[in-house]
């Protein structure tokens, strides 16, 4: 089955930038897609089909994709950023989720 | 607006089976595939299953696979999970997802917010 690598944790000071990596074999094939997730609320997606956005999201949330690895950046980080971060990718008729990057913002 | 709200979220015995509900409004029901997610305590996001927008296919995590059945009622417009032969594993947050409307695009645009099962003696 499709595996989707995340890290458990990133940090950044505000104002900085944050990114967020999703890796999985040949992920750069796929369409990823992410979502964030703050305490006890439902998911919210972020960016889809790589780098795009639904409306409402700010443009500082962008994505990529390519290879082995993909990214979510967010730029201009502020302290309602933080919160859980999730990939995900359809595969086989199956919907994969990475383990999730919780985004501390010092 | 857009919105899904689940029901039927509860405390059962392991062994036992439970139904969950969505009911789904603003948008045209029928025309949308819909998915199951559950979060286990402090545990990441979990697939649970989908189900096509005519009830004709349906897929599930290898984890619920012979014991959960996804179906819907599109005169209603809800979607419903049955639980059978529930285990400890499966003390979970369930969210109902909306997929989006692009074909052989699986992906959630709307969740509802979740209702809570926990499976204990």
């Amino acid at each position: 089955s499709y595996v989707l690598t995340q890290l458990a944790s990133v940090s950044v000071a505000p104002g900085q930038t944050a990114r967020i990596v999703c890796g999985g074999r040949n992920i750069g094939s796929k369409g990823v897609h992410w979502y964030q997730q703050k305490p006890r609320q439902a998911p919210v997606l972020v960016v889809f089909e790589d780098t795009d956005r639904p409306s409402g999201i700010p443009v500082r949330f962008s994505g990529s994709n390519s290879g082995d690895t993909a990214t979510l950046t967010i730029s201009r980080v502020e302290a309602g950023d933080e919160a859980d971060y999730y990939c995900q990718v359809w595969d086989s008729n199956t919907l994969v989720f990475g383990g999730g990057t919780h985004l501390t913002v010092l | 607006q857009v919105q899904l709200v689940e029901s039927g979220g509860g405390v059962v015995q392991p062994g036992k089976s439970l139904r969950l509900s969505c009911a789904a409004s603003g948008f045209t029901f029928r025309s949308y595939d819909m998915h199951w997610v559950r979060q286990a305590p402090g545990k990441g996001l979990e697939w649970v299953g989908i189900i096509s927008f005519d009830g004709s296919n349906r897929y599930y995590a290898d984890s619920v696979k012979g014991r959960f059945t996804i179906s819907r009622d599109n005169s209603e417009n809800t979607v419903s999970l049955l639980m059978n032969r529930l285990r400890g594993e499966d003390t979970a947050v369930y969210y109902c997802a909306k997929n989006v409307a692009s074909p052989y695009k699986f992906y959630m645009d709307v969740w509802g917010k979740g209702t809570t099962v926990t499976v204990s003696s």
